[in-house]
């Protein structure tokens, strides 16, 4: 069964820090991967997705993720952290051809001033 | 702008009571989703549907029921089977982005449901 694991919680880190988050999957073949973060109250906001080609990708707000095959890891990273960052962020799987998204239970960030 | 519209926002229902909550979308996608969501166990899908009359049950689709008589239009109904239907609901909406037939997800601002 396909399933995603984004083993933190909540992470805090101060503004104009570095960050990672961290997801990995569970799929049989390969997956197309996507991050979307929520702020509270919201719906989900796409911020980048995989589906083939260069294993790191780049997405909106200066947000970039990196694919590995070998540690079925999918982890968001981000050089320089803003106030604004402070929200949810969800790790998100889905088959080819096949309309079920399956979502990890989410990391909450923090920024400190 | 195009987008998808959930309403209400906040509802409020007693125990036994069956509730509606309604999902519009104007991006003229085929596919649309209900998602419920829980605090710490992320988004659990509900029902799904991608075509006009015709729908599949998710993962937790016990204790709620869906029609999709329009393009525009997934409304979901919360039962009183529904044991525990205090959540955060999502609707969803999406095309294929390409001939692989990946998906995006495009999301509705959500409705909070509460049973008093």
């Amino acid at each position: 069964a396909q399933s995603v694991t984004q083993p933190d919680i909540h992470i805090t880190v101060s503004e104009g820090a570095s960050l990672e988050l961290r997801c990995n999957y569970s799929y049989g073949a390969t997956p197309y991967l996507f991050w979307y973060v929520q702020s509270p109250g919201q719906g989900l906001q796409l911020l980048l997705k995989y589906f083939s080609g260069d294993t790191l990708v780049q997405g909106i707000k200066g947000f970039e993720a990196e694919f590995k095959r070998s540690q079925s890891s999918f982890n968001l990273r981000k050089p320089s952290v803003h106030w604004s960052d402070a929200a949810e962020y969800f790790c998100a799987v889905v088959a080819y051809n096949f309309n079920k998204f399956y979502f990890g239970s989410g990391t909450k960030l923090n920024v400190k001033p | 702008d195009g987008g998808i519209t959930q309403s209400p926002k906040y509802l409020f229902r007693k125990e036994g009571q069956n509730v509606t909550l309604s999902c519009e979308q104007n991006l003229n996608h085929d596919a649309m989703y209900w998602y419920r969501q829980d605090p710490g166990q992320g988004l659990r899908l509900i029902y799904y549907s991608q075509i006009v009359n015709d729908f599949q049950k998710g993962d937790i689709a016990e204790g709620y029921s869906v029609s999709r008589e329009k393009k525009e239009s997934f409304p979901l109904t919360v039962t009183s089977a529904q044991k525990n239907p205090t959540a955060f609901y999502l609707c969803a909406s999406s095309i294929p982005l390409d001939s692989s037939g990946a998906n995006v997800l495009t999301f509705g601002a959500g409705s909070r449901l509460t049973v008093l």
